[in-house]
C-alpha cells in the first residue's frame, strides 16, 4: 500500500541555521503531498501542500516542491527560528471510498535553540 | 476559521470502561475523521464519516465504534478500554468528499490514559 518515510529525529538546529526535513513517498496513480506542523500542546495544521510534480509549495518561509523522479517531497526553509520548533509530518492523500485519506509520516520532532 | 473542538484535552480511565471522545465542527464539513498518534508511528487512521450515520473503518478499527448522528458531531467509542489504547487521539475534518487536495482541519487532541 501507499506509504510516507521521513528522516528520524529528533533534529536540533541553532537560530538561523538552514533545514532540511526529507520525506519519501510510495504511492499508485497521482497523490498530492502535505505537511503538517503540530506546535506543543497543539493539534496539527497545514503548513504547505503540492498537488501535481514539479508545484513548490510555500509558507512561513518554508518550501517543497513535489518530484516525481525521486518520489520526494523534502521540507526546506532557509533560517530557521525558534518559534519553528515542532513535529513535522509528511503526508500523501488518496481517495478511498469517496473519501480523502491521508497517510502520514512517523514525524520528526524539530528543536532550535536560541 | 474552522474550529474543530474536542471534549477533554486529558482523560484518565480505567480497563474495561466504555469511553466517549467527542468531536464538534462548526463550519458544515462533510468529512469527520478519527486518528491516534502515538510515538514513531505518525498518525493512524481509525475510522472516518462522510455524511451523517455513515462510518466507514480506516487502518486500525478494533476495539473502536463510531456514531454520527449529526452532521457537526462525531463520536469515538471504546467500548471496553485497554492499556494498548492509551494514546493521543485527534479529530480532523474536511468540507467535502472526494477532493484529493482538501485540507484536513484538527482539533487539538486528547490525550488517553488506560490504567
Amino acid at each position: 500500500g501507499d506509504s510516507v518515510t521521513q528522516m528520524e529525529g529528533p533534529v536540533t538546529l541553532s537560530e538561523e541555521a538552514f533545514l532540511t526535513i526529507n520525506c519519501t513517498y510510495t504511492a499508485t496513480g497521482y497523490p498530492s503531498l502535505f505537511w503538517y506542523v503540530q506546535y506543543p500542546g497543539e493539534g496539527l495544521q497545514l503548513l504547505l501542500k503540492a498537488t501535481k510534480a514539479d508545484d513548490k509549495g510555500s509558507n512561513k518561509g518554508f518550501e517543497a516542491t513535489y518530484r516525481k523522479e525521486t518520489t520526494s517531497f523534502h521540507l526546506e526553509k532557509g533560517s530557521v527560528q525558534v518559534s519553528d520548533s515542532a513535529v513535522y509530518f509528511c503526508a500523501l492523500s488518496q481517495i478511498i471510498q469517496g473519501a480523502q485519506k491521508l497517510v502520514f509520516g512517523q514525524g520528526t520532532r524539530l528543536t532550535i535553540n536560541p | 476559521d474552522v474550529k474543530v473542538t474536542q471534549s477533554s484535552r486529558y482523560l484518565v480511565k480505567r480497563t474495561g470502561e466504555k469511553v466517549f471522545l467527542e468531536c464538534v465542527q462548526d463550519m458544515d464539513h462533510e468529512n469527520m475523521f478519527w486518528y491516534r498518534q502515538d510515538p514513531g508511528l505518525g498518525l493512524r487512521l481509525i475510522y472516518f464519516s462522510y455524511d451523517v450515520k455513515m462510518k466507514e473503518k480506516g487502518d486500525i478499527p478494533e476495539g473502536y465504534s463510531v456514531s454520527r448522528e449529526k452532521k457537526e458531531r462525531f463520536s469515538l467509542i471504546l467500548e471496553s478500554a485497554s492499556t494498548n489504547q492509551t494514546s493521543m487521539y485527534l479529530c480532523a475534518t474536511t468540507l467535502t468528499s472526494g477532493v484529493i487536495t482538501d485540507t484536513q482541519y484538527f482539533g487539538p487532541g486528547t490525550r488517553l490514559t488506560v490504567l
